[in-house]
This record gives C-alpha cells, structure tokens and sequence, in this order.
C-alpha cells in the first residue's frame, strides 16, 4: 500500500497570506494525486484531481504541483473561508489511500 | 445538481451485521464508479470500497475484504455497502463519493454515523 505523508500536521496562518500544503507519497503515483477540503461537519470537497488540475467551482488561488512522489497545494492568498483540514489522495495503486491531513488555522 | 444521500447507520453489538444505502440523483448513475469511505469521529479519511459502473469489478481495503460488500443497483440509483462481523474500529461516518475517472472523488454524500458497540 502507497502510504502518503502530510506536511505540516498544522499550518498557521493569517488571511491574505500564501499557503503551501505538502504530500509526500512512499513511492511513485504519477499524477494520480488529489486534494480535498473539509470543514467540520461537513463531507471533504475535491479541489484538486490529477495533481494539478481544478475541479468544478474552485477558485483560481487554489493550485496543485507535483508528479511521482512530492505534491504541494498552494492557497495564493488566504480567505477566512479556507481555514480547515486538507487531505491528499492517491490511486497511483491499488488501495486508494489518503494523507493524515493538514489543519490550516487561522493565526 | 449531483446528490447523495447515505442512510442505514445505527448503533449495532460488535459480531453484528448492518446494510447502509447510498441514494443517487441529478447523474447517469450507471455510467458512474462508485466509493465508499469512513471517517472516525476526530480522525482522518479512510477509502473502503470500489465498484465499477456496471457492478462488476470490486476493490476493497484489506481491514474490510471478506467482511464488507459492495454492491449496486442501477434500475434504482442506489448504492449498498453490507458490513458483517462489525468490529469497533469500524464506528465511523461512512460516505458514499462519486468516482472520477478511477484518479479521484468529485461528489460526496453527507454521510450516515455507524457506532459499533456493546
């Protein structure tokens, strides 16, 4: 199983600063990467398919980079509507496996 | 627009057996793969199963394989996962997630709390 590895654990931050969010994955995934928003209460949100691509109504300040085993998701410029837990997906391989997540707060 | 809406959780004994359905609407819900994945309470997300489009291709984590199965009826846009020989560590919320080209999951239900517990 592909493990993916998060970093930070928790970002802290101010709105209207840039944030960069880390995916490492413990072996090759090609571009088979996504990132997912959740806020409390409510079910994750996908931002992210296929590293870099945005899916359906995401704003432009959210963008992805990466292929093989590092990935980053970069807010360019923080709403208060963003701060919430991130999460990378993989299906390089079979079981699709998920980061532990990133918790974005605010400063 | 896409909706899906989870039902069945409940609180059932550990050993126990229980049937969550997912219910699909504003998609061509044949023409869809399909996710299942759960998240404990205060914890981070966990994919448990697949199903292809047309019923026939299954993929599943190995903490559920042989326990829990996926299945799906495409006459009536609904999803099922059965869960047997439930264990605590199966209390989570369980989502259904639309799937998006086998790379990603683009819709997402609001999910149904299941609790395992004596």
């Amino acid at each position: 199983e592909i493990v993916l590895t998060q970093s930070p654990a928790t970002l802290s931050l101010s709105p209207g600063e840039r944030a960069t969010l880390s995916c490492r994955a413990s072996q090759s995934v090609s571009s088979y990467l996504a990132w997912y928003q959740q806020k409390p209460g409510q079910a994750p949100r996908l931002l992210i398919y296929d590293a870099s691509r945005r899916a359906t109504d995401i704003p432009a300040r959210f963008s992805g980079s990466g292929s093989g085993t590092d990935f980053t998701l970069t807010i360019s410029s923080l709403d208060p509507e963003d701060f919430a837990v991130y999460y990378c997906q993989q299906r390089g391989n079979w079981p699709i496996t998920f980061g532990q997540g990133t918790r974005l707060e605010i400063k | 627009q896409v909706q899906l809406v989870e039902s069945g959780g409940d609180v059932v004994q550990p050993g126990r057996s229980l049937s969550l359905s997912c219910a699909a609407s504003g998609l061509s819900f044949r023409d869809a793969g399909m996710h299942w994945v759960r998240q404990a309470p205060g914890k981070g997300l966990e994919w448990v199963a697949f199903i292809s489009s047309g019923g026939s291709v299954q993929y599943y984590a190995d903490y559920v394989r042989g326990r829990f199965t996926v299945s799906r009826d495409n006459s009536k846009n609904t999803l099922q996962l059965q869960m047997d020989s439930l264990r605590a560590e199966d209390t989570a919320f369980y989502y259904c997630a639309k799937d998006k080209w086998v790379r990603s999951l683009d819709y997402w239900g609001q999910g149904t709390l299941v609790t395992v517990s004596s």
